[in-house]
């Protein structure tokens, strides 16, 4: 079936270091779609792309969308103690409105 | 607060009982969905409602589990004869018409004893 694999689950991070959270899935999608959870909250939506090679930035986050359609990135950059939490990729098929979630990647950082 | 609204935050129940849990969308989103999430994992899909209409169900919704979304406002979801492996947290999202940008609630955290 239609599955986005995530990777890596956890990443412990040192203050100031940069670190990249990867998606992928093995058929192409329609859009893919990040949410941050922190913890003990909800996801909450961070942002969609939806063209192939699509790049975009929000201040210290990089997210990309490969040109296959089949994969995505966060990279960030500086880590803060305010990017603890969990962030998850979700991918949307076409004809499909439903979120196929990868298992998230689940951030500490070391002050 | 004009978020999605779930209700209650916490149940506690004993294998065997019902237990129902409501959602209240963004006022004038359209569609609406259940998902459930185990600790370390991400949401699973369960069902979504377009309106009133429920357009998909996961085959991994037992017969156990029943959605409604009556008068395509608010939505309830029932578990009968809970078993130890339905204990999981139950997020409801919505989104609009025009994008599907997804907008989770609190979600009602559920324990089978």
């Amino acid at each position: 079936g239609q599955q986005v694999m995530q990777i890596p689950q956890y990443q412990h991070v040192q203050e100031g270091e940069d670190f990249t959270t990867y998606c992928n899935s093995s058929t192409t999608l329609s859009n893919i779609q990040w949410y941050k959870q922190r913890p003990g909250g909800h996801p909450v939506f961070l942002i969609q792309l939806v063209k192939s090679g699509e790049v975009k930035k929000q201040k210290r986050l990089t997210f990309q969308f490969g040109e296959a359609k089949k994969n995505s990135s966060l990279h960030i950059t500086a880590t803060q103690t305010t990017d603890v939490g969990t962030y998850f990729c979700a991918g949307q098929y076409s004809n499909d409105y439903k979120l196929s979630f990868g298992a998230g990647t689940t951030v500490t950082v070391r002050a | 607060d004009t978020g999605v609204s779930q209700d209650p935050r916490h149940k506690i129940t004993k294998r065997g009982q019902n237990v129902t849990f409501r959602c209240d969308p963004i006022s004038e989103h359209n569609r609406l969905y259940w998902y459930r999430q185990t600790l370390g994992q991400g949401p699973e899909f369960l069902t979504y409602f377009q309106n009133e209409a429920q357009l998909e169900k996961s085959r991994l919704l037992s017969d156990r589990f029943s959605a409604e979304r009556p008068k395509g406002s608010f939505s309830t979801l029932e578990i009968q004869r809970t078993e130890q492996g339905d204990s999981a947290m139950y997020l409801c999202a919505s989104s609009p018409r025009q994008i599907n940008i997804q907008y989770f609630g609190a979600g009602t955290r559920l324990s089978v004893l």
